[in-house]
């Protein structure tokens, strides 16, 4: 069983409108909690890192929330805009230290004019 | 460099060809992992390196799958014998001594077909 898991798998919004993506996860011990837009072709770029100490962390229109007690995170995303368009993944480092990662399957959005 | 630098960006093998899937992480950068990412999906741990030590494999697939970094700097991923399910973007991925937990810088990729 993945121990990063996201949802929806895919979404379709308009330009403009906004949405968010869920995530829920069971690594623990549990140190922080990243969210990385991957668009296609290219590598995975971070867009907010969260402590287990911070509830909610924003990054333009990008705002992020932690909820470390029930294993759960959101990115919320505002205003959207065609560039956009990206696969949005949570990722959590693994409890045995040196940063290995446990990524989920991310969520494809898909933002129309 | 400027950043992660992976060749190539695309590769056709024919099953059974061996590859070798090159990545130049950012100079002076300590750590260096690759990651096997399935189409649809995140990408997987292979292996990580600290310096010229390879202090985890334990995401290798199998014994077809093996990485080095002789001088601590660039990596090379080779794999044997490629087979269908090998098909997959490789990412690397390095972070520098000064960076705290969270700076990971991610290549583009290396797409393996095989067919």
């Amino acid at each position: 069983k993945n121990q990063v898991e996201q949802s929806p798998q895919s979404l379709i919004i308009l330009e403009g409108k906004n949405c968010t993506l869920q995530c829920n996860y069971t690594v623990s011990p549990f140190s922080n909690l990243r969210w990385y837009k991957q668009d296609t072709g290219r590598g995975p770029v971070s867009l907010t890192i969260m402590t287990f100490s911070e509830n909610t962390k924003s990054n333009g229109r990008y705002t992020a929330t932690l909820d470390a007690d029930t294993k759960q995170s959101s990115l919320h995303i505002t205003a959207s805009q065609l560039s956009d368009s990206a696969s949005y993944i949570c990722v959590v480092p693994s409890s045995g230290g040196y940063n290995k990662l446990i990524f989920g399957a991310g969520t494809r959005l898909a933002v129309h004019p | 460099g400027a950043g992660v630098s992976q060749s190539p960006r695309y590769k056709v093998a024919k099953r059974g060809q061996d590859v070798a899937l090159r990545c130049d992480p950012i100079s002076g950068h300590v750590s260096l992992f690759w990651y096997q990412q399935a189409l649809g999906q995140g990408p997987e741990f292979l292996t990580y390196f600290q310096n010229e030590a390879q202090l985890d494999k334990s995401g290798l697939p199998s014994d077809r799958f093996f990485a080095e970094r002789p001088e601590g700097s660039v990596s090379t991923l080779k794999i044997q014998r490629t087979q269908q399910e090998d098909s997959a973007v490789y990412l690397c991925a390095s972070i520098g001594p000064a960076d705290n937990n969270y700076g990971y810088t991610f290549g583009s990729g290396t797409r393996l077909t095989v067919v």
